[in-house]
């Protein structure tokens, strides 16, 4: 069972469209976290956030806390945006979807 | 700059070596984190520690034992390495703000192989 499901798991898309990402959880959660890997491991944190709406250059994020569901959204998408993006929940401790594999193709 | 910092990006050990992966952050952070990455399982957590001296088991703690001397420190013992223990280790600190807090920032990751 897991408490935080993404979707889609893989995803190519060509450079310039408009991507979502999406994030559906199941447990009680105080805020819910989208990160980035790229190739090679480290992850950096794009957003936290529990409630709305916010936005960071070409990405944003969205949550609607009564539905348990999150989006991130790439506008104009690069190929410099390809990476695995991660949603992840905070509640009693840290739970992780598995990952949607981005890659935009120039 | 925040900054958690592993001590090996790339790992070859054989199996039954005894590994130890050390993790340091420079934030002063109280909550620090061992996980592991695999194909389609995601980041599953070994071990937390919230204090100097105290840990935690998180989901997959067997053949895996922790260290936390000092704050900056957080280190990930493999007692005795085994082939399925070849692995993507990523640490992870956060500053305790209330029931796990805030944003965590993570390491670069350890891709470790077990021969």
């Amino acid at each position: 069972k897991n408490e935080v499901e993404q979707s889609p798991q893989n995803l190519t898309a060509q450079e310039g469209e408009f991507i979502t990402i999406n994030c559906s959880y199941s447990v009680g959660i105080s805020a819910l976290h989208w990160l980035q890997q790229h190739p090679g491991g480290g992850i950096v944190s794009l957003f936290m956030l529990s409630s709305g709406k916010k936005k960071h250059g070409r990405l944003i994020a969205t949550i609607n806390i009564q539905e348990k569901h999150s989006s991130l959204h790439i506008t104009a998408s690069h190929p410099r945006d390809s990476a695995v993006y991660i949603c992840a929940v905070t509640g009693n401790q840290f739970y992780f979807g598995t990952g949607t594999s981005l890659t935009v193709i120039p | 700059d925040v900054k958690v910092t592993q001590s090996s990006r790339y790992l070859v050990k054989r199996t039954g070596e005894k590994v130890f992966l050390e993790c340091v952050q420079d934030m002063d952070h109280e909550n620090m984190f061992w996980y592991r990455q695999d194909p389609g399982l995601g980041l599953r957590l070994i071990y937390f520690s919230y204090d100097v001296k105290m840990k935690e088991k998180g989901d997959i703690p067997e053949g895996y034992s922790v260290s936390r001397e000092k704050k900056e420190r957080f280190s990930l013992i493999l007692e005795s390495a085994s082939t399925n223990q070849t692995s993507m280790y990523l640490c992870a600190s956060s500053l305790w703000t209330g029931p796990w807090g805030t944003e965590a920032f993570f390491g670069q990751g350890t891709r470790l192989t077990v021969v």
